[in-house]
């Protein structure tokens, strides 16, 4: 079975600083895609950023960036000089390619962003 | 603007009732998804179709329903079988290529469900 473990179920960071939010999965597939995903207090899910398991280069998005290592079937989230707006949970997500749009997600890390 | 359309926003449901959840779309996607998310948890997927007509049951199906009657449209119905209905749901869609690697969903902005 296809799983994604996200083992920080809280963590909080003070504005500018820079947070990193850890996610691992476990799958026999080689070719995939993963995800993280935010739901502010609005609850409405929002994707941050996008990893294809073939390509080498990590994802960048402005501020968030990951740590893509698909040996070690890890896949954190980078946030630098975070803001009070990135306060949110954060959930990571992965997908194989033969799935189509089946999305598999972490129990989430509740993110805190103080001033 | 081009989204997608979940209402209620809240529902409430008496004991033995069925109750449906709506989901619409205008962004001409082919797939869509229904997840449940409880409190601390990650979302599990109970239905998903990938075109009209068709649909497969996800990881959570035992106690909903759900139809695929027009493309843009993925109602979501919590039969009274399902014993715990309390949850926030969720819809979504995504574009379906033959070029995989630009798929994503799009979520909606969810219905809360309470059993009075």
């Amino acid at each position: 079975a296809q799983t994604v473990t996200q083992s920080q179920p809280e963590m909080s960071v003070q504005e500018a600083e820079t947070v990193t939010l850890s996610c691992t999965y476990d799958t026999s597939e080689n070719n995939y895609y993963l995800f993280w995903y935010k739901q502010p207090p609005s609850r409405q899910m929002i994707l941050v950023i996008r990893q294809e398991a073939y390509k080498q280069q990590n994802a960048t998005e402005n501020r968030f960036s990951v740590n893509f290592q698909k040996a070690a079937k890890s896949f954190s989230l980078k946030i630098s000089d975070s803001q009070l707006g990135d306060t949110a949970m954060y959930f990571c997500a992965f997908m194989t390619a033969n799935q189509g749009g089946k999305l598999i997600f972490g129990q989430g890390t509740e993110l805190s962003v103080k001033p | 603007d081009g989204g997608i359309t979940q209402s209620p926003k809240y529902l409430f449901r008496k004991e033995g009732q069925n109750v449906t959840l709506s989901c619409e779309q205008n962004l001409n996607h082919d797939a869509m998804y229904w997840y449940r998310q409880d409190p601390g948890q990650g979302l599990r997927l109970i239905y998903y179709s990938q075109i009209v007509n068709d649909f497969q049951k996800g990881d959570i199906a035992e106690g909903y329903s759900v139809s695929r009657e027009k493309k843009e449209s993925f109602p979501l119905t919590v039969t009274s079988a399902q014993k715990n209905p309390t949850a926030f749901y969720l819809c979504a869609s995504s574009i379906r290529t033959f070029l995989f690697y630009n798929e994503k969903l799009f979520f909606g902005s969810g219905t809360q469900l309470s059993v009075l």
